[in-house]
């Protein structure tokens, strides 16, 4: 089954500290591509930071870093020194039937991030 | 690079009229990508085209769904005979093949009363 699991439907975290999003998914896949989308309340799904399933080396991007661990299939997100702006919807979703396919998206439900001052 | 663009933004419409909407790529991607997103979830695929082709379509896009590229530019999604069950929010994306990474349009916010 192709699915993607977000287990914390809501978090929060006060400004400047950091806070971890949990992502598992399900493939059969050895090299396909993982992301993490944001979703500001009635703004458009910005990418956020993407991971190559061959690739050993975690990805960052400033203050988003991932934690990926290809056997557990888990694809975490790490937000360092939250600012305000952080706050809104952030999705994992996966490319589950690899490069060279239609590379559609499958996302998880979400997990609403709350910034508080 | 001006993104990927969808209009309208907004629709109200009345069960049973039909419905069309837009999307405009990022111009130098080839493929295209349409997604529905309902209150609470993640989006769910429908459709995608590869230049004009449309190499696959979800068991969500029902007889009633249709979407076309036709030079292989902006792509339309015409809904006939809405129902209230398709409200939702049409978000568009655009990507490079074989590159991955899908870039979302603002989405178009659809209701159906």
């Amino acid at each position: 089954a192709q699915t993607v699991t977000q287990s914390q439907p809501e978090m929060s975290v006060q400004e400047a500290e950091t806070v971890t999003l949990s992502c598992t998914y399900d493939t059969s896949e050895s090299d396909y591509y993982l992301f993490w989308y944001k979703q500001p309340p009635s703004r458009q799904m910005i990418l956020v930071i993407r991971q190559e399933a061959y690739k050993q080396q975690n990805a960052t991007e400033n203050r988003f870093s991932v934690n990926f661990q290809k056997a557990a299939k888990s694809f975490s997100l790490k937000i360092s020194d939250s600012q305000l702006g952080d706050a809104a919807m952030y999705f994992c979703a996966y490319i589950p039937d690899g490069k060279g396919g239609s590379e559609k998206l499958v996302f998880g439900k979400g997990t609403k991030l709350t910034v508080n001052p | 690079d001006t993104g990927v663009s969808q209009d309208p933004r907004h629709k109200i419409t009345k069960r049973g009229q039909n419905v069309t909407f837009r999307c405009d790529p990022i111009s130098e991607h080839n493929r295209l990508y349409w997604y529905r997103q309902t209150l609470g979830q993640g989006p769910e695929f429908l459709t995608y085209f590869q230049n004009e082709a449309q190499l696959e379509k979800s068991r969500l896009l029902s007889d009633r769904f249709s979407a076309e590229r036709p030079k292989g530019s902006f792509s339309t999604l015409e809904i006939q005979r809405t129902e209230q069950g398709d409200s939702a929010m049409y978000l568009c994306a655009s990507s490079i093949a074989g590159m991955g990474t899908q870039y979302f349009g603002p989405g178009t916010r659809l209701l159906v009363l």
